[in-house]
């Protein structure tokens, strides 16, 4: 199984300032199809997850542009710009280029 | 509008079953692959299975492989999880997500709770 680790667990961000977001997985995201199915999703307090990012880079429709993803082969980085108060939750990286599908354990992003 | 609706959760006995439904709305159904992911309280987010929009292949984790069945319904644009079997460490938040390579569409959530 492609295991994913997330860092940092908890990131404490003030209002207006940048966060990153690590996850890297055991082996390399490359589909045979050419693509690398890693994902961002955002998990708000008491909310389902929701899409932010897909194929490493890639912004869902509705998606703020202060949120941006980059890297490849196993090294992946969610950033977001300037944090704003609605960006408070858990985020998550999962890959889906190999079954089983897996997450990352998540990043806690709150205010401080 | 694009939507995920889960319905079927509830307070089970250990060993017993639940059928889980899935009902999708505002788009072509029968197009996408379709999920089952579940997050346990305080817990992250574990992938449960995957099944391809025609039912031609499926895929379980194997914490639920041999336990819960997933299927669908394409001329009713359902999805359903028949969970048997039942145990303490199922208890969850069990989500319906649209698409295996980006789950882009998710549902509310339907709660499993496992509990004598």
């Amino acid at each position: 199984d492609i295991v994913m680790t997330q860092t940092p667990l908890s990131s404490p961000v003030t209002l207006g300032q940048p966060a990153s977001i690590s996850c890297r997985s055991s082996q390399s995201l490359v589909h045979s199809d050419g693509n690398t199915y890693l994902s961002w999703l955002q998990q708000r307090p008491g909310q389902p997850p929701r899409l932010l990012i897909y194929k490493i880079s890639n912004r869902f429709s509705g998606v703020p542009d202060r949120f941006s993803g980059s890297g490849a082969g196993t090294d992946f980085t969610l950033k977001i710009s300037r944090v704003e108060a609605e960006d408070v939750g858990v985020y998550y990286c999962t890959q889906a280029t190999q079954f089983p599908l897996t997450f990352g354990g998540g990043t806690k992003v709150e205010i401080k | 509008e694009v939507q995920l609706v889960e319905s079927g959760g509830g307070l089970v006995k250990p060993g017993g079953s639940l059928r889980l439904s899935c009902a999708a709305s505002g788009f072509t159904f029968s197009s996408y692959s379709m999920n089952w992911v579940r997050q346990a309280p305080g817990k992250g987010l574990e992938w449960v299975s995957s099944i391809s929009s025609s039912s031609s292949y499926i895929y379980y984790a194997d914490s639920v492989k041999g336990r819960f069945t997933i299927s669908r319904d394409n001329a009713k644009n359902s999805l359903y999880l028949q969970m048997n079997s039942l145990r303490a460490e199922d208890t969850a938040v069990y989500y319906c997500a649209r698409d295996v390579y980006v789950m882009d569409v998710w549902g509310k959530g339907t709660t499993v709770t496992v509990s004598s």
